[in-house]
């Protein structure tokens, strides 16, 4: 079973406006992290933001935000204020609490693209 | 901090042959991960380094594919007898046992893009 779930292949959002990418998850941990990551056509990966199974409140860092909903295993980051940098290949992973190893496990990813 | 860097960026080949990538983690960074990514897919974990160690191994990592990380610094991935289906972006990735413990994110290099021709 994938343990990461991007359903979306592709979004377009408009600039300005604010977008959705969603994420599920699978596992049987109690304790676990999740990841975004952006991937630009330059290939390197930007850490963007961390939500971790215990914390209390949904993580936000500058114009990025996640919709952790537990019940439903769904980790949806949410981008405010589209910009035209934004554009890029989107990545949610995931971080098992008993993986000794602090490996992160990917999605497929989905490719967002801002129109002007 | 200058990051994770990787050599070569770019790596073709004819089947076949042997080649080895480099990574330089981040001078502080115990862990380190190699990646494989596909085209329109995320990356997939490879193996894992703690320090000298490497402490676990990917099914995907088949018999011609071997990684060292001599003396806990850089490590080398080397693939034998390359095939057209190892064609891939290669990633590094370390990150530190500190503090933050799981909640410290990895920190990726560029990659280096086989092509088996």
């Amino acid at each position: 079973a994938q343990k990461i779930t991007q359903t979306q292949p592709g979004m377009f959002v408009q600039e300005k406006e604010a977008v959705t990418l969603d994420c599920t998850y699978d596992t049987s941990d109690q304790s676990y992290g999740l990841f975004w990551y952006k991937q630009p056509s330059s290939g390197e990966m930007i850490f963007l933001i961390y939500q971790g199974s215990y914390d209390e409140q949904n993580a936000t860092e500058g114009r990025y935000s996640l919709n952790f909903q537990k019940a439903r295993k769904s980790a949806n980051l949410v981008i405010s204020a589209s910009q035209l940098g934004d554009s890029a290949m989107y990545f949610c992973a995931m971080r098992e609490g008993m993986d000794s190893s602090y490996k992160l496990i990917f999605g497929s990813g989905t490719r967002l693209l801002v129109r002007p | 901090d200058t990051g994770v860097s990787q050599n070569p960026r770019h790596k073709i080949t004819k089947r076949g042959q042997n080649v080895t990538f480099r990574c330089d983690p981040i001078s502080e960074h115990n862990r380190l991960y190699w990646y494989r990514q596909t085209l329109g897919q995320g990356p997939e974990f490879l193996t894992y380094f703690q320090n000298e160690a490497q402490l676990e191994k990917s099914r995907l990592l088949s018999d011609r594919f071997s990684a060292e990380r001599p003396k806990g610094s850089f490590s080398t991935l080397e693939i034998q007898r390359t095939e057209q289906g190892d064609s891939a972006m290669y990633l590094c990735a370390s990150s530190s046992q500190d503090l933050q413990g799981a909640r410290s994110p990895l920190h990726f290099g560029n990659g280096t893009r086989l092509t088996v021709t």
